[in-house]
């Protein structure tokens, strides 16, 4: 069974930052791209990143880009989201998903780790 | 960015009725390849989200078969042919053909 959990979700004061992990189960995870997606609670949902299977290329959202870095550690079955110089409009749930490779798809998904950016 | 309207918000239904849910692309999502790249996605109260249709019509494992998905081009529509309690959620279309991805803005889907 395909699992992603996500941690690492916080209170954090603007400004600052957090390092979101995600450890997937029941596939073999350096095989697929990976992507990482954000939901303001009560929300839409915005995608803001992806790596490729073996991490040697990255995308990310303008509003995220410079700011943000996703990594992975395929020895560990995880993905990473760095995130930087925090604001308020960070506050989201963010979710790690697989990418469904030829489908251009999004296939399995967690459960989110919350993160809020307040003084 | 290629933006993503669904309509209507808010759908209140009637258990055993049909529903039906429009999602609309500013611009063609045929992508270069021939296919087009569409996908719905239910948000259940407290979940995260789950995929239920992707390539416009192809239903995932584990899809009850009253969801399909239909359209071409531009327009695209969901549609549940008897609404049962568990189908309550936001229900999200997102388009796989352009990056960067995109998602509407998702309907209500309720109780009446």
């Amino acid at each position: 069974e395909v699992q992603l959990v996500e941690s690492g979700g916080d209170l954090v004061q603007p400004g600052g930052s957090l390092r979101l992990s995600c450890v997937a189960s029941g596939f073999t995870f350096s095989n697929y791209w990976m992507h990482w997606v954000r939901q303001v609670p009560g929300k839409g949902l915005v995608w803001l990143s992806r790596i490729r299977s073996d991490g040697r290329y990255t995308d990310y959202a303008d509003s995220v880009r410079g700011r943000f870095t996703i990594s992975r550690d395929n020895a560990k079955n995880t993905l990473y989201l760095q995130m930087n110089s925090l604001r308020a409009d960070d506050t989201a749930v963010y979710y790690c998903a697989r990418d469904d490779y030829g489908r251009n798809s999004l296939d399995y998904w967690g459960r989110g780790t919350l993160v809020t950016v307040s003084s | 960015d290629v933006v993503m309207t669904q309509s209507p918000l808010s759908l209140p239904v009637t258990l055993g009725q049909p529903a039906s849910i429009s999602c609309r692309s500013s611009q063609s999502l045929v992508h270069r390849d021939g296919n087009t790249y569409l996908n719905w996605f239910q948000q259940r109260p407290g979940q995260s989200p789950r995929r239920l249709i992707y390539q416009v019509s192809n239903r995932d494992s584990g899809v009850p078969d009253r969801f399909s998905g239909s359209g071409s081009g531009t327009d695209f529509t969901l549609e549940i042919s008897r609404v049962e309690a568990e189908d309550i959620g936001v229900y999200y279309c997102m388009q796989g053909t352009n990056w960067p991805w995109t998602f509407g803005q998702g309907t209500k889907v309720d109780i009446k």
